[in-house]
């Protein structure tokens, strides 16, 4: 059973385009992450939110956790194809981190 | 360098053989775990370890066994591999809710 559904699972744009990644779940999340994974690599952690409404924001990436901490949404403004890769939400229950993770959507910025 | 690594890198094994993948962390952090990669089902937990000696099934722990008898190696066993073992496998370990991966190790089963 897949905790955290992220979608869309794929996505293909032009440079200069602005997107929009979400990552769904019925269960409450203690927090949640948003990891970039680029091939032959190991997931990086971008950010991670804890408080529910909270909106976060990494230079052209803004993430916003749902206001129930239930869902969570990845916003790319102005996206470069250094933005390619794939984009991994996570997330934990209890009082210890054990992250389960979504499918990931697959993010391809063509020049 | 500090960090965490896995050994292999690539590995071919035939059906019904013992492998070990290795995982090495340098921080001293309390959680480790090992998850596979396959397309359509993103990274699925196998098994995790909150500390030496202290070990717990994850998702899909059918097939594989693994100890921690020190605090910075977490080995991964099949113990007779088959061809669906066949996936990317990801060791990470955890500092708060930050999880750190290993570079990972492509495992073949012929």
């Amino acid at each position: 059973t897949q905790l955290l559904e992220q979608s869309p699972q794929f996505l293909s744009i032009q440079e200069g385009e602005n997107l929009t990644v979400y990552c769904n779940s019925s269960s409450v999340f203690s927090s949640l992450q948003w990891y970039r994974q680029e091939p032959g690599e190991g997931p990086v952690l971008l950010v991670t939110v804890v408080t529910g409404g909270e909106v976060k924001k990494l230079k052209r990436l803004t993430f916003q956790f749902g206001d129930a901490r239930k869902d969570s949404s990845l916003h790319i403004t102005a996206a470069q194809p250094g933005d390619t890769g794939l984009y991994l939400c996570a997330g934990g229950t209890g009082g210890s981190y054990i992250p389960t993770f979504g499918r990931g959507t697959s993010l391809i910025v063509h020049p | 360098d500090a960090g965490i690594t896995q050994s292999p890198r690539y590995k071919i094994t035939e059906t019904g053989r013992q492998v070990t993948l290795m995982c090495h962390q340098t921080w001293s952090h309390s959680y480790m775990f090992w998850y596979r990669q396959d397309l359509g089902h993103g990274l699925r937990l196998i098994y995790y370890s909150a500390a030496a000696d202290i070990t717990d099934k994850g998702e899909v722990p059918d097939g594989y066994v693994v100890s921690r008898s020190k605090t910075e190696n977490f080995p991964l066993t099949l113990e007779s591999a088959t061809r669906s073992q066949t996936s990317v496998y990801f060791c990470a370990s955890s500092r708060g809710t930050e999880a750190f991966f290993g570079q990972g190790t492509r495992l073949t089963v012929v």
